[in-house]
């Protein structure tokens, strides 16, 4: 199975200012053939559903504000979040589906403003 | 627009049975596979188990495998979790969701989940 770590568990962020959220795959995501990383970024606020962000870990879903980008290739991604806003506290998770099963998340990094 | 809804949620005693129920709506059913997924009470994201557009391939996370099956009705538009030998570790709220597959198999939609509750 591929192991998922995000880095920090935490984050407290002012507002305006810059969060990155760290993931990290025990293995590679990236599919050659294609040149895609089969990894996904996601949003949960409290008591709602995962709210999903960033696919093949740069393509921004539809509506989702240009303050969201994410990077990376291989092992090593990042979600950042240019400016934060109120909005943006919540828990954010990183997926991998490019050896499934299992799919696997990130245990998850809570972010808070400063 | 998609809608994804479960039900079936309940308080149930360890050993116990459940079946978990989702109404999927504003999409061609037939064309997606469908996933369920869990959260635990303060805890992250657990994927559980995958079914294929007509059914005839299923996968289980090995937390659950031999336990759980899952099914789809195309005709009705609803996806299923059976639960037998349900153990307290289970108890979690209970997400069914769509995707594509292989490099489409990240997940768009979400139901708003059902809670199973697996205590005595």
């Amino acid at each position: 199975d591929i192991v998922m770590t995000q880095s920090p568990d935490s984050l407290a962020v002012s507002l305006g200012e810059r969060a990155t959220i760290n993931c990290k795959s025990s293995q590679s995501v990236l599919y050659s053939s294609q040149n895609k990383n089969y990894l996904a970024w996601y949003q949960q606020k409290p008591g709602q559903p995962p709210k999903l962000l960033i696919y093949w870990a740069s393509t921004r879903e539809s509506g989702v504000p240009d303050r969201f980008s994410g990077s990376g290739s291989g092992t090593d991604f990042t979600l950042t979040i240019s400016s934060l806003q109120a909005e943006d506290v919540a828990v954010y998770y990183c997926q991998q589906h490019y050896s499934t099963p299992p799919i696997t998340f990130g245990q998850g990094t809570r972010l808070e403003i400063k | 627009e998609v809608q994804l809804v479960e039900s079936g949620g309940n308080l149930v005693q360890p050993g116990g049975s459940l079946r978990l129920s989702c109404a999927a709506s504003g999409f061609t059913f037939t064309n997606y596979w469908m996933h369920w997924l869990r959260q635990a009470p303060g805890k992250g994201l657990e994927w559980v188990s995958r079914i294929n557009t007509d059914g005839t391939s299923t996968t289980y996370a090995d937390s659950v495998k031999g336990r759980f099956t899952i099914s789809r009705d195309n005709a009705k538009n609803t996806l299923y979790l059976q639960m037998n030998s349900l153990r307290v570790e289970d108890t979690a709220v209970y997400y069914c969701t769509r995707s594509g597959s292989l490099e489409w198999l990240f997940y768009r939609h979400w139901g708003q989940g059902t809670l199973v509750t697996v205590s005595s």
